[in-house]
């Protein structure tokens, strides 16, 4: 079955580092989002991606955060300088196109740890 | 500001039980709503429904929904240890396909042997 695979699995950084969380989404999908949970929290939504654009984002996504499709296959997630309230679980989830009626494939996730 | 509202946030069974989940949302575009479950890490797809009183099965699991009451319940019948997970409910709410899903607390499940 196909899987949305995301590395690394674990990371551990500084406060003020930047850090780069990848992501391969299904092959033959065309929306790409990442969401956040904080241990013990709800799953949030961060952003949206089609069209090798932006198509939503919430209030968390801020200008520290930003995303890329750099070569057609992979997605990431940059957070430029880190806190300590990243600290969370890291999302992928990838879905098929319009007319596709099935639900998002999540990513394994990447815990983050900023110390 | 869409919200989606999952009840009890913790139930405890033992095995064998029948539990019953609910979620209700208040959106803006009502798209769809979907089921996971959530052991360790990433959640697991269960159930999309987008019709009203359309049961979806899958083994000892089904859901249903409805859209006049923007309700849903997710229902476990002769659970087993296994059962023991997060469930969360998600709803897609907006204009435009592919917009984000709007994900309830979960309700964590424990099933006791």
């Amino acid at each position: 079955e196909p899987e949305v695979t995301q590395t690394p699995s674990h990371q551990v950084t500084q406060m003020g580092q930047e850090v780069i969380l990848r992501c391969v989404p299904i092959s033959n999908h065309l929306y790409f989002y990442w969401y956040r949970q904080i241990l013990g929290q709800k799953v949030e939504f961060l952003v949206s991606f089609y069209n090798n654009e932006i198509s939503e984002k919430s209030e968390i996504f801020d200008d520290q955060f930003s995303v890329e499709r750099p070569d057609g296959s992979n997605f990431t997630l940059k957070i430029r300088s880190t806190k300590l309230e990243d600290s969370a679980m890291y999302f992928c989830a990838s879905r098929g196109g319009q007319g596709i009626v099935y639900g998002y494939t999540f990513g394994s996730g990447t815990r983050l740890t900023v110390v | 500001e869409d919200k989606v509202v999952q009840s009890p946030l913790s139930l405890v069974v033992h095995e064998g039980d029948t539990v019953t989940l609910n979620c209700s949302y208040e959106v803006t575009n009502f798209r769809s709503l979907l089921w996971y479950k959530q052991e360790k890490k990433a959640p697991t797809f269960l159930f999309m429904l987008t019709s009203s009183g359309i049961e979806k099965k899958s083994g000892r699991l089904s859901s249903i929904l409805d859209k006049k009451e923007l309700f849903s319940i997710l229902n476990i019948t002769a659970t087993q240890t296994g059962d023991s997970a997060v469930y969360l409910c998600a709803v897609e709410a907006g204009k435009n396909y592919g917009q984000n899903f709007v994900f309830g607390p979960g309700t964590r499940l424990s099933v006791l042997p």
